[in-house]
């Protein structure tokens, strides 16, 4: 099992450009997060999808949206690009389930973004 | 609101010192702690949660819920614990996998 992985990479793009990044989760997971981390910044929650549903969302604009698809994998488009939406962006998956188990997040290697 | 105060960005001890890392929380429930650990060039991973109360590669972390504390200890730092440390919190769910809110992360350097 390769854990979560990420594409792709990096990233560079201009202002005002639409870009999407995708996550494939661990095998067996179900619950896919996205989180931005900026430089010298912890991860920011951005949401959270759970039977292709988007269950919570951080403080985020709309500007931010999602998908995911029915094998649980996980789409992130940000439109109208910002030079402050520069970042990592971290993809977490997670299994829906009861028990000590619950709730442990796996990350992926993050896509780096660069808007110029 | 979450929140998670990370207040050393840097620390620096010598090998075989005790080493903590210090974490504060603000949170009107009662959450479920975590720290996640990043080494260089790899993804970030989890190092432990508290509700496990596991010690993992001698590392320890005890909630204080009187001091909204979940400090993060080893008793004889390595040179290989040398990297990147996040405290996380998460709102205490009953079993769903909420949102992680994260401190800004202390970089660990542990002197030879």
């Amino acid at each position: 099992d390769a854990g979560v992985t990420q594409s792709p990479t990096h990233l560079i793009k201009t202002r005002g450009q639409q870009v999407t990044l995708r996550c494939s989760p661990k095998s067996g997971h179900d619950t896919v997060s996205w989180y931005q981390q900026a430089l010298g910044q912890g991860p920011q929650f951005i949401f959270q999808y759970y039977e292709e549903e988007e269950r919570q969302r951080g403080n985020f604009p709309d500007r931010f949206s999602g998908h995911q698809f029915p094998n649980y994998s996980s789409e992130l488009n940000v439109n109208a690009l910002l030079l402050g939406d520069s970042a990592l962006y971290l993809c977490a998956s997670s299994l829906e389930r009861r028990g000590l188990a619950y709730g442990t997040q796996y990350f992926g290697p993050g896509t780096r973004l660069t808007v110029l | 609101a979450q929140r998670v105060t990370q207040p050393e960005k840097l620390l620096s001890v010598f090998k075989g010192a005790p080493v903590e890392l210090k974490c504060n929380y603000s949170y009107s429930g009662s959450p479920e702690l975590f720290w996640y650990v990043q080494y260089s060039r790899q993804r970030l991973q989890l190092l432990l949660r508290h509700i496990s109360r596991e010690s993992i590669k001698g590392f320890t972390a005890d909630l204080n819920k009187g001091e909204t504390s979940f400090h993060l200890k080893k008793p004889f730092a390595q040179e290989e614990d040398s990297a990147m440390y996040y405290c996380a919190l998460t709102p205490h769910s009953g079993g769903s996998n909420y949102k992680l809110t994260f401190g800004k992360g202390t970089l660990l350097t542990v002197n030879p």
